[in-house]
């Protein structure tokens, strides 16, 4: 399967810890998306790379999360300090910018648990 | 906040019926896209649709947009039990980032 796939699938944490996502984007696409989405919401979008370079944070992202795509390839969501209100699906997406009006494929999602 | 709005928040049908949705959103767009997500996992790309076009087909799906009235339907012909998902709008005014709706849930019953 060469589709976009994210580790871990499910991850529950004390709050206060770290966490850490990877995504794996379909390996032709240069386009990355980070999405976040909580019950009964659509996703909400948190952040864009294009290649390595992050071009757009939502302000839903605070402080305390950071994202890299370092080569272009894979990337990493972090969040420090987790609190109960970062319990959600992260929702990875990638695209190819020579793709058809930014189609959009997703990963089956990280669900996040913060007790 | 999200820009788009689907209606209704939730569908029933019996299977074979026709299920629609419309998706009303704000701002200009460049083009909106329709997804499908099953219970718990990713979202699926359906069809996209550009804000010069009117109409489109895939399938069992029909697409429809009207820009004067920013807003969007998704047709669902001839639904069968597989077809049990949340549908969301999407739209794109940035030719990067989606702008999802809050979706509309479809049951359809055996």
């Amino acid at each position: 399967d060469t589709g976009v796939s994210q580790d871990p699938r499910h991850k529950i944490t004390k709050r206060g810890q770290n966490v850490t996502f990877r995504c794996d984007p379909i390996s032709e696409h240069n386009r990355l998306y980070w999405y976040r989405q909580t019950l009964g919401q659509g996703p909400e979008f948190l952040t864009y790379f294009q290649n390595e370079a992050q071009l757009e944070k939502s302000r839903l992202l605070s402080d305390r999360f950071s994202a890299e795509r370092p080569k272009g390839s894979f990337s990493t969501l972090e969040i420090q300090r987790t609190e109960q209100g970062d319990s959600a699906m992260y929702l990875c997406a990638s695209s190819s910018d020579r793709g058809r009006g930014n189609e959009q494929f997703f990963g089956p999602g990280t669900r996040l648990t913060v007790l | 906040s999200q820009q788009g709005e689907e209606d209704p928040q939730a569908l029933s049908i019996q299977e074979g019926e026709n299920a629609t949705m419309n998706c009303s959103y704000k701002t200009s767009i460049n083009n909106l896209q329709w997804y499908r997500q099953n219970s718990g996992r990713g979202l699926v790309h359906l069809i996209l649709i550009r804000s010069n076009e009117r109409e489109k087909h895939s399938g069992r799906l029909r697409v429809t947009l009207d820009t004067s009235k920013k807003s969007s339907s998704l047709l669902i012909t001839a639904s069968r039990a597989a077809d049990t998902a949340s549908y969301f709008c999407a739209t794109d005014a940035s030719d990067y980032k989606l702008s999802f709706g809050a979706g509309t849930t479809v049951t359809v019953r055996a």
